[in-house]
């Protein structure tokens, strides 16, 4: 089992662009969340996706949207990008049936906007 | 609002020293609480949560209601041990995990 896989690795984009990050949970997850975690900080919850739903969102603008699909994977996006964008965004995987509540992570992908 | 402190940034221990890193939450009710660590170069893990009670490398954490604590123990540090631990609260409704700032801790020979 791989893991919770994320891609892509590292990306640089410029402001106004749009991004794409990309997750496939854990073998036997159903629910993927994201988070950001800026240089030096911890990570943030932007949402959390169960049942091709969003759970719950975190204090992040309308700019940052989410989907899952019905293979669990999940896709996070995020228009018009700011400098401030600039963070590694973190996936994570867990399952309702074996502890909803502990995360497995991805390595992240490191977004670089300029 | 809930929140999680973690006071120090950075925390440095001889090796076979005993090591705390303190953690601190503020909650309503039961929280659930987590500790998270990431190795160099490595992803973020779950190193133990309060309510399986068990000793994971060592360390154990004890939640302390009374003083809103759940710091994380090991009576004797390995130079393994260095690496970045976050204290974690799962938040009202149980969706939304809530990091404290991380401590860093490096372990000397």
């Amino acid at each position: 089992d791989a893991g919770v896989t994320q891609s892509p690795t590292h990306l640089i984009k410029t402001r106004g662009q749009q991004v794409t990050l990309r997750c496939s949970p854990k073998s036997g997850h159903d629910t993927v969340s994201w988070y950001q975690q800026a240089l030096g900080q911890e990570p943030q919850f932007i949402f959390q996706y169960y049942e091709e739903e969003e759970r719950q969102r975190g204090n992040f603008p309308d700019r940052f949207s989410g989907h899952q699909f019905p293979n669990y994977s999940s896709e996070l996006n995020v228009n018009a990008l700011l400098l401030g964008d600039s963070a590694l965004y973190l996936c994570a995987s867990s399952s309702v049936n074996t502890g909803a509540n502990v995360l497995t992570f991805g390595a992240g992908s490191r977004l670089t906007v300029l | 609002a809930q929140r999680v402190t973690q006071p120090e940034k950075l925390l440095s221990v001889f090796k076979g020293a005993p090591v705390e890193l303190k953690c601190n939450y503020s909650y309503s009710g039961s929280p659930e609480l987590f500790w998270y660590v990431q190795y160099s170069r490595q992803r973020l893990q779950l190193l133990l949560r309060h309510i399986s009670r068990e000793s994971i490398k060592g360390f154990t954490a004890d939640l302390n209601k009374g003083e809103t604590s759940f710091h994380l123990k090991k009576p004797f540090a390995q130079e393994e041990d260095s690496a970045m631990y976050y204290c974690a609260l799962l938040n009202t409704g149980g969706f939304k995990t809530i990091f404290g700032a991380g401590t860093r801790l490096f372990v000397k020979a």
